[in-house]
């Protein structure tokens, strides 16, 4: 079955730690973002890449970095310098130029905790 | 700078009632909406979406409409079932056949009493 894997689906971190959270996909999807969800401010773009070694900052990219080595691949991690980590992380995918129609698949989630 | 705003926190309607939810958005660039639905711990999945050349779609028991001149999509659920009972999520995109950024309202919690 196509679909797109978050991993893991709990995570904790000391502060001052940097943690990757890894998403993959297997539908040949070109585009991978980064969301981020909040109680009460929905879901923001953190990065998004297009195509295989590219990516671009979302709206709150500070204190977060990612690669695409792989088109199935966008592994997001996120540093010490980001000041509010905790939150829910979600990894999505999509055909370029195909937000019509179904937009975007999403992975199930990563909920992040600093302690 | 919230580009789309989903006024409303949360909804509470009756099972075989109506849920309506709202969405407004400010850039006149989007041309493309679609509606979320999404449970705790899980990610959004799709719902429904509408293309701005049109001001109505439906499926099955969800439709959505969208007034351009307001700035202004909703989706009605009828009848309401207990299941419908998540949260939803107003996106929108512009750029046609550009590459597709979506932007997402904060979410509508929708509860459904049985």
């Amino acid at each position: 079955d196509g679909g797109i894997t978050q991993s893991p689906k709990y995570l904790f971190r000391k502060e001052g730690q940097n943690v990757t959270l890894s998403c993959e996909q297997n539908l040949n999807h070109d585009a991978m973002y980064w969301y981020r969800q909040d109680p009460g401010q929905g879901l923001r773009l953190i990065y998004y890449s297009q195509i295989v070694n590219d990516f671009q900052k979302g709206d709150i990219a500070e204190g977060y970095s990612v690669s695409r080595e792989k088109k199935e691949s966008f592994p997001l991690t996120v540093t010490s310098a980001q000041k509010n980590p905790t939150a829910f992380y979600l990894c999505a995918s999509s055909f370029s130029g195909q937000a019509m129609g179904y937009g975007y698949t999403f992975g199930s989630g990563t909920r992040l905790t600093v302690v | 700078d919230q580009q789309v705003k989903q006024n409303s926190p949360s909804l509470s309607v009756q099972e075989g009632r109506i849920s309506i939810l709202n969405c407004d958005y400010t850039n006149s660039m989007f041309d493309y909406f679609l509606w979320y639905k999404k449970y705790p711990a899980e990610g959004p999945t799709f719902l429904i979406s509408i293309s701005s050349i049109k001001d109505k779609n439906e499926d099955g028991r969800f439709t959505v409409f969208l007034n351009k001149s307001a700035k202004h999509l909703s989706l009605h659920i009828v009848p309401s079932q207990p299941g419908d009972s998540a949260v939803y999520f107003c996106a929108a995109v512009a750029g046609g056949t550009s590459y597709g950024k979506l932007t997402f309202g904060q979410g509508t919690i929708l509860t459904v009493h049985p």
